[in-house]
């Protein structure tokens, strides 16, 4: 069993669309991390959310976890190529920060000109 | 640039020998992670170095692999007697340690095993 299931696992839209898509478990996160990763890359950080029910906005892209922790999802508006990537979202791998991480298997996303 | 290098960046071998990969952290930073990626399992941990304690290797998929840092710096990912489903992108991260656990990745190293 996953311990973060993301979904759709493949997505694929027209610019300026919207979309968003979510990570799950049954578990109990202090913190969640959101990364992108683009082809031949490593991951990138997007964002950290540590309180439930917090909202984060970074441009276009606005990040929620869910009020008991156990969620997130991401909001793409008016989406552009230049979004197309790997979306992975991540936990603590022990609980604590400094530990590794826990990474979902990921939304492929693809934007289409 | 300053961010975590790794090398080679590509890496075939034979089934049944073994590998080296290797990762140049962040300058200063004192955590470094390396993980697994591969097209079933999505990214895997596999080990975490923090300055000098003893490394956490409880995400190690067999005693087939090992790793060292050395001097606190430059980490080995050894694999010995590599099985085709070895196969994947190893990537390696690096963090500061401190309140800001943030995980740097460096490019990766694919390898496959014929």
């Amino acid at each position: 069993t996953q311990l973060l299931e993301q979904s759709p696992q493949f997505l694929s839209i027209q610019e300026g669309e919207n979309l968003t898509v979510y990570c799950n478990s049954s578990s109990v996160f202090s913190s969640l991390q959101w990364y992108r990763q683009e082809p031949g890359e490593g991951p990138v950080l997007l964002v950290t959310v540590v309180t439930g029910g917090e909202v984060k906005k970074l441009k276009r892209l606005t990040f929620q976890f869910g009020d008991a922790r156990k969620d997130s999802s991401l909001h793409i508006t008016a989406a552009q190529p230049g979004d197309t990537g790997l979306y992975l979202c991540a936990v603590p791998h022990l609980g604590g920060g400094a530990d590794g991480l826990t990474f979902g298997k990921g939304t492929h996303l693809i934007i289409q000109p | 640039g300053a961010g975590v290098s790794q090398s080679p960046s590509n890496k075939v071998t034979e089934k049944g020998k073994d590998v080296e990969l290797r990762c140049d952290p962040i300058s200063g930073h004192t955590a470094l992670y390396w993980y697994r990626q591969s097209l079933g399992q999505g990214l895997e941990f596999l080990i975490y170095f923090q300055g000098n304690s003893a490394p956490d290797k409880s995400g190690l998929p067999s005693d087939r692999f090992s790793a060292e840092r050395t001097g606190g710096s430059v980490s080995t990912l050894t694999i010995q007697r590599t099985q085709q489903e070895d196969s994947a992108v190893y990537l390696c991260a690096s963090s500061s340690g401190r309140e800001d656990w943030t995980q740097y990745f460096g490019p990766g190293t694919r390898l496959l095993v014929l």
